[in-house]
């Protein structure tokens, strides 16, 4: 059964540092992995998507990667601003869709 | 440019009761996707639709949970006999044709209280 774990689970910076959120599952054989961030009161928005063939995507200040052998993926967020202060979520999609339990990000100003 | 949508958005209902959410994905969309998350935790994976196909309803928590898709567009997702331990938000997504790699747009989710 897959478990997805993520690291930190809370994570406070000031404005303008790079961090990094991290994503571990425990199966393998997936077909991709998904970073969404969630807003108090609102739905899941997809950021990224990395498919098992892939080792990495970018999209703006956000890059993120994949390693399969070893069970991990990280979101490197650059230059954070206050508007990214969210819930960010991993999902695996394998057998079916597990997702993380999050890391609440709050970017101070 | 509608995006996935859901209602009610918020629902307070007594123990026993029967509640029906619903989700209306993105138009010409064929898979849609069922979630929930409960107070601190994580989302949970519910059920699957993919055009025509059966549905994949290894998600479901118990036989009190049942969703339909009319159409291939709008889902119910019927809780019957609710429990306390139904409440959590019900997070709906859809996406083009479920194929693996597709990116799930999400919808803003219905509030369930059962009380």
């Amino acid at each position: 059964k897959q478990e997805v774990t993520q690291i930190p689970a809370a994570l406070s910076v000031p404005e303008g540092e790079n961090l990094v959120l991290n994503c571990s599952f425990t199966d393998s054989a997936i077909y991709n992995l998904q970073w969404f961030r969630q807003d108090p009161g609102k739905g899941l928005t997809s950021l990224l998507l990395i498919q098992s063939s892939q080792r990495e995507q970018t999209s703006g200040r956000l890059n993120a990667s994949l390693d399969k052998s070893s069970g991990r993926s990280t979101l490197y967020i650059a230059a954070s601003q206050p508007g990214d202060s969210a819930t960010y979520l991993c999902a695996i999609y394998g057998q079916n869709f597990v997702f993380g339990p999050g890391t609440r990000l709050s970017v101070l100003p | 440019g509608a995006g996935v949508s859901q209602s009610p958005s918020n629902k307070v209902t007594e123990k026993g009761k029967d509640v029906e959410l619903r989700c209306d994905p993105i138009s010409g969309h064929t898979a849609l996707y069922w979630y929930r998350q409960s107070l601190g935790q994580g989302l949970e994976f519910l059920i699957y639709f993919q055009g025509n196909s059966a549905p994949d309803k290894s998600g479901l928590p118990s036989d009190r949970f049942s969703a339909e898709r009319t159409g291939g567009s709008v889902s119910t997702l019927t809780i019957q006999r609710t429990q306390q331990e139904d409440s959590a938000v019900y997070l709906c997504a859809s996406s083009l044709e479920g194929l693996f790699g597709e990116t799930q747009y999400f919808g803003p989710g219905t509030r369930l209280l059962v009380l």
